[in-house]
């Protein structure tokens, strides 16, 4: 089983949409959880990061975890073409290592 | 200030060869990590170093290897090159791993494109 579960998509929605992006864990060891865009043919880019459960708002973003369930969220409110790009999902062990999901790839139509 | 920077920015290889990736960290921090991305896959761990010293490593080979200079800079060598080893390198630069229950978050260069013919 992987350490880190991601639908890859791809998903498009037209702009002005709320998109939501999802990851499952598997070690419920897992203390850190973040949320990187990359655009194509770029190094990923760090949205946000959280290390508890709950809601954690940036802008138009917005990170949930919910422990219990072991499961990890990213909300975009009004969706901007801008937007369109591969999220991933990252998790941080006690060790420092980090795991990313597959990435799931978002267009946002005009 | 600068970023992360990487170089070469892409690369052709041949199956065997050997190649040589370098890294520049963001200044101030001194862990280095190296991630492989394949094409429709997140990055897999390869490498991190702090101090000069590996302080982790991921499923790979041992024809990966790594080292970290005095100035924080790393290098990423891969021998006997494998046409599975042509992916996307990306390196990753953090203030510093060692504070117990700090989130040393990441930053990314841009990454080396190592194609393997």
């Amino acid at each position: 089983q992987k350490e880190v579960e991601q639908d890859p998509g791809p998903l498009s929605v037209p702009e002005g949409a709320i998109v939501s992006l999802n990851c499952t864990y598997s070690n419920s060891a897992f203390q850190y959880f973040m949320w990187y865009r990359q655009y194509s043919r770029k190094g990923p880019e760090l949205l946000m990061y959280t290390y508890s459960s709950g809601n954690k708002e940036d802008g138009r973003f917005t990170a949930q975890v919910d422990k219990s369930s072991k499961y990890i969220s990213l909300f975009i409110r009004d969706s901007q073409p801008s937007d369109s790009a591969t999220y991933l999902c990252a998790i941080l062990n006690t060790g420092n290592q980090f795991y990313f999901g597959t990435g799931t790839s978002l267009t946002v139509i005009p | 200030d600068a970023g992360v920077t990487q170089s070469p920015t892409h690369l052709i290889k041949t199956r065997g060869q050997q190649v040589t990736l370098r890294c520049s960290p963001i200044s101030g921090h001194k862990s280095v990590s190296w991630y492989q991305q394949v094409l429709g896959q997140g990055p897999q761990f390869i490498f991190q170093y702090y101090e000069k010293e590996e302080r982790g490593r991921g499923n790979f080979p041992d024809r990966f290897s790594a080292r970290q200079f005095p100035n924080y800079s790393s290098e990423l060598n891969v021998n006997a090159l494998l046409l599975g080893d042509s992916a996307l390198y990306l390196c990753a630069s953090s203030l510093d791993h060692t504070r117990a229950g700090a989130v040393e978050t990441q930053y990314f260069g841009p990454g080396t494109r190592l194609l393997v013919l």
